[in-house]
């Protein structure tokens, strides 16, 4: 199994529409991660969470909403979509001495028309 | 605002050469750097990690560590075709991983044969 996955690879929505993308890991890592790359910005955090009752908003939080299920899970939402959401959104897990274990997921593709 | 500055290129090196890729970060307590490989649509694979000043081996990997000029870098030896990718460099900063990565735009390589 992989190490981090995430559903779906790939979706389009309208906008105003609801929208969950899901993360799993099986690494055990406490500390979870949402990122989106959009073409020349890089990678920015949106959400993170150290465990399940600890949530924290990234450099880029407004217009998502997380929830850490369990300690392998951690999904984030969009209420409603714009378009400028539109991004390949990558889920990460950190751990290990010095952060030196680091995996993030195969990203989920989102276009919202 | 943490920030992560490098060379968005494209950086074109010839095959067996050696690759050269810069970071600068404007956190002057940042404790952890890493480079990552990223392959057109796919996710981030860290490749190194350094968090002393010098320098850090891995096979035709190096990484090169200066706090005082707030700098780090990527070296690539033998550079080959597959090697030509996006680089990503990212700090994690005085409070550890509790606030998650932050990421420069990347660096394009291309390895010409």
């Amino acid at each position: 199994d992989a190490d981090v996955t995430q559903t779906p690879r790939n979706r389009i929505t309208k906008t105003g529409k609801r929208i969950m993308l899901e993360c799993s890991q099986t690494k055990g890592h406490d500390r979870m991660y949402w990122y989106r790359q959009d073409p020349g910005l890089g990678l920015r955090l949106i959400y993170y969470s150290f465990d399940v009752k600890d949530i924290n908003k990234g450099e880029i939080s407004d217009g998502y909403s997380v929830s850490r299920q369990a300690q392998a899970k951690f999904s984030l939402s969009l209420e409603s979509a714009i378009p400028n959401q539109t991004a390949l959104y990558f889920c990460a897990t950190i751990g290990g001495v010095g952060d030196n274990e680091q995996f993030f997921g195969p990203g989920t593709r989102l276009t919202v028309l | 605002q943490k920030e992560v500055e490098q060379n968005s290129g494209p950086l074109s090196v010839p095959e067996g050469a050696i690759a050269s890729l810069n970071c600068t970060y404007s956190d002057r307590v940042s404790q952890s750097f890493f480079w990552y490989r990223q392959y057109s649509g796919k996710s981030p694979e860290l490749i190194m990690s350094i968090y002393s000043n010098g320098d850090k081996e891995d096979g035709r990997f190096t990484a090169q560590l200066n706090k005082a000029s707030q700098y780090v870098s990527l070296l690539i030896r033998d550079s080959q075709p597959s090697d030509s990718a996006t680089y990503l460099c990212a700090v994690i900063g005085s409070g550890g991983g509790a606030d998650g990565l932050t990421f420069g735009k990347g660096t394009h390589l291309i390895i010409q044969p």
